[in-house]
């Protein structure tokens, strides 16, 4: 089974378009995150929510929108794509500890998504 | 934010041998993790070690805290343990969360 899955595995797009990536945990996890990984492997958190609290790294364009149905679901929105959103777009959950969440708990990653912008 | 750096960034192995990953980092931290990213991309958290020492297998990882630095360990190298191993640090509130730049291993039968 799964723990951490993502859709689509691959997404090529052109400049100006509006995309999403969704993201699904089976793990009962309360925490997920989203990382961006460059072309040169440097990977950097873009968010993290849990339980509808929202936290959002402040160097990330607001052209990127975190959507979450449910617990289970954190999806990617991207609005009006640039050809430096290129990269590999990292889904992942952790549990909770003491009832609080961390972005250093262990963490779960799905398999990552590419996305080409031309 | 806190500057994160391993060493060395690439690393050639010989099936068998043993090899030492370091991970430095620039101010006070309570959690530390260590990655493997695979040839195929995918991330497995291998440590959740914010101080002391661990053993998994033929990995362990020391980390010291005070000294801002953490050890990755690996014995009897395999073909599967090529890949780029990451270290990520943090403090156990908010968002920050920190990735070294790697050390990518090829490990050659």
């Amino acid at each position: 089974d799964t723990a951490v899955s993502q859709t689509p595995k691959y997404l090529v797009t052109q400049m100006g378009n509006d995309k999403s990536i969704k993201c699904e945990q089976n793990l009962g996890h309360d925490t997920m995150y989203w990382y961006k990984q460059d072309s040169k492997k440097f990977l950097k958190i873009m968010f993290s929510y849990n339980n509808k609290e929202l936290i959002i790294n402040e160097t990330v364009p607001n052209r990127f929108s975190p959507k979450s149905p449910d617990k289970a679901h954190l999806n990617l929105h991207i609005n009006s794509l640039e050809l430096g959103d290129s990269a590999v777009y990292f889904c992942a959950s952790s549990p909770p500890t003491s009832g609080r969440f961390s972005s250093t708990d262990t963490q779960y990653f799905g398999p990552g998504t590419r996305l080409t912008v031309l | 934010g806190i500057q994160v750096e391993q060493s060395p960034p690439d690393l050639i192995l010989q099936e068998g041998a043993n090899s030492t990953l370091r991970c430095n980092f620039s101010d006070s931290v309570n959690n530390l993790q260590w990655f493997h990213q695979n040839p195929w991309g995918q991330l497995i958290n291998l440590f959740y070690i914010p101080s002391g020492t661990k053993q998994n297998g033929r990995l362990s990882a020391t980390t010291v805290a005070t000294e801002r630095y953490s050890l990755l360990y690996i014995s009897s190298s395999q073909t599967t343990d090529s890949g780029v191993y990451f270290c990520a640090v943090g403090w156990n509130t908010g968002n920050q969360f920190y990735f070294g730049t790697g050390t990518s291993l090829t490990v050659i039968p």
